[in-house]
């Protein structure tokens, strides 16, 4: 079945630099990838998708990169904010009527 | 508004007393699901469901029933609750593409077995 690697587990950035948070899968059928971000007390909210038929997606500060060949995605956060603290979670997906593998969460913290 | 709901947000229990956790979702979703969310280990799918009558076991089932009698509810069913299942529990729901459309979780269960 699939597996989701997610690095690192902790990240540390000061205020205005990037985050760069990572996550590989195994299994090559794989083709949705949703990242999810989940603040101090809440619940799991989707920021950024990227299919398999698109090499990366942007939406202001966020962007997304896949490379199918090596099984890895990226999650991009430029100029980092204060409000950008929280657990993200990568996922990968196969057919739509299958499972939803998470990897295991990069706790952010943007430093003042 | 659209929305998941929960019940009981919190719950604490002593071990081998059943118990429901209750999900439902007012958008019309087709696919619907639950996760489990401990320390270190990131969120773990433990049911999910395409449609009405429709349930598959995720990565992490055992111990865990549920049901989908409609398609607005998704109820998590712990026969016999033990120690292990102490854990944040999240209900999840999404449009027709099931999982690879957005998944909109509810407010989350936390649940402690004595």
């Amino acid at each position: 079945g699939e597996n989701v690697e997610q690095h690192p587990s902790t990240l540390s950035v000061q205020e205005g630099d990037s985050a760069v948070i990572k996550c590989t899968y195994s299994d090559s059928a794989s083709n949705y990838f949703p990242w999810y971000k989940q603040e101090l007390g809440k619940r799991p909210q989707l920021i950024i998708d990227i299919r398999s038929n698109v090499g990366e997606k942007k939406d202001q500060r966020i962007a997304v990169t896949l490379n199918k060949t090596a099984k890895h995605f990226s999650l991009h956060i430029t100029e980092t904010q204060p409000e950008d603290s929280a657990v993200y979670f990568c996922a990968a997906t196969a057919n739509r009527d299958d499972k939803i593998i998470f990897g295991k969460g990069t706790r952010l913290h943007i430093l003042p | 508004e659209a929305q998941v709901t929960q019940n009981p947000r919190y719950l604490i229990t002593v071990t081998g007393k059943k118990l429901t956790v209750t999900c439902s979702q007012n958008m019309n979703h087709e696919y619907m699901s639950w996760y489990r969310q401990d320390p270190g280990l990131g969120l773990r799918q433990i049911y999910y469901s395409m449609n009405v009558e429709v349930t598959d076991k995720g990565d992490v089932p055992e111990g865990y029933k549920v049901s989908r009698k409609e398609k607005r509810n998704f109820p998590l069913i712990l026969e016999s609750p033990s120690p292990n299942q102490t854990s944040l529990y999240f209900c999840a729901s999404s449009l027709s593409a099931g999982n690879q459309e957005t998944q909109y979780f509810g407010p989350g269960t936390r649940l402690l077995v004595l």
